[in-house]
């Protein structure tokens, strides 16, 4: 069965620090991987997604910045935070079929910038 | 450019009764539906879908209906639980693209 990890589950960063999450997902090959933010009393936004290695996709202009280093990590990183980035951020993964495109979530990671 | 739209933020339903989620989208293209729950500090859990050439799909206490000439689904709980409680995220699909579509979510509330 697959499995999505990440972490840390919680984190607080003082503004200007630079930041480095990771998922990883087992049990599958050439996964599509996903970040998202969930900010408070916001929905989910879509802020990367990767169809394979070293190949990503930004969804909005931000702060932030992603990397595939391996076929089942993605790492969401920045050089120096802003109060603003401040959220619930949950990496997702899919395989691509034709009868649709469940995305399974991992258990995400508050991050808290101060 | 908000195209999947949950327009209730808050929803309390007593249990045993029925619980409805609404959602609302703009484009007319899409091709898949998805409903998903989400705990509080948890990722969200897969729950049920509905292609967009059907109008409506079940799994146990939960169904889906889509009416594609209103562009609206929404989803049935019944009967509400209070394990059923948490935050409901309805999502689209464009086939072909790789990405989800989510609403906003709604907050239910079963009442024991």
């Amino acid at each position: 069965s697959q499995t999505i990890h990440q972490w840390p589950a919680t984190l607080v960063q003082p503004v200007g620090s630079p930041l480095s999450l990771e998922c990883t997902v087992e049990g599958t090959s050439n996964p599509n991987l996903y970040w998202y933010r969930q900010a408070a009393g916001r929905g989910l936004q879509l802020l990367f997604y990767s169809v394979g290695i070293g190949q990503i996709s930004s969804e909005v202009p931000q702060n932030l910045s992603a990397s595939r280093p391996q076929d089942r990590q993605f790492i969401l990183s920045s050089k120096k935070l802003l109060l603003s980035d401040s959220g619930f951020y949950l990496c997702a993964w899919s395989v691509r079929r034709l009868s649709g495109n469940e995305q399974f979530f991992g258990p995400g990671t508050r991050l808290t910038v101060l | 450019d908000q195209q999947v739209k949950q327009n209730s933020p808050s929803l309390s339903v007593q249990e045993g009764r029925i619980s409805i989620l609404n959602c609302d989208y703009t484009n007319s293209m899409f091709d898949y539906f998805l409903w998903y729950k989400k705990y509080p500090a948890e990722g969200p859990t897969f729950l049920i879908s509905i292609s967009s050439i059907k109008d409506k799909n079940e799994d146990g206490r939960f169904t889906v209906f889509l009416n594609k000439s209103a562009k609206h689904l929404s989803l049935h709980i019944v009967p509400s639980q209070p394990g059923d409680s948490a935050v409901y995220f309805c999502a689209a699909l464009l086939f072909g693209n790789e990405k989800l579509t989510f609403g906003t979510g709604t907050r239910l509330t079963i009442i024991p």
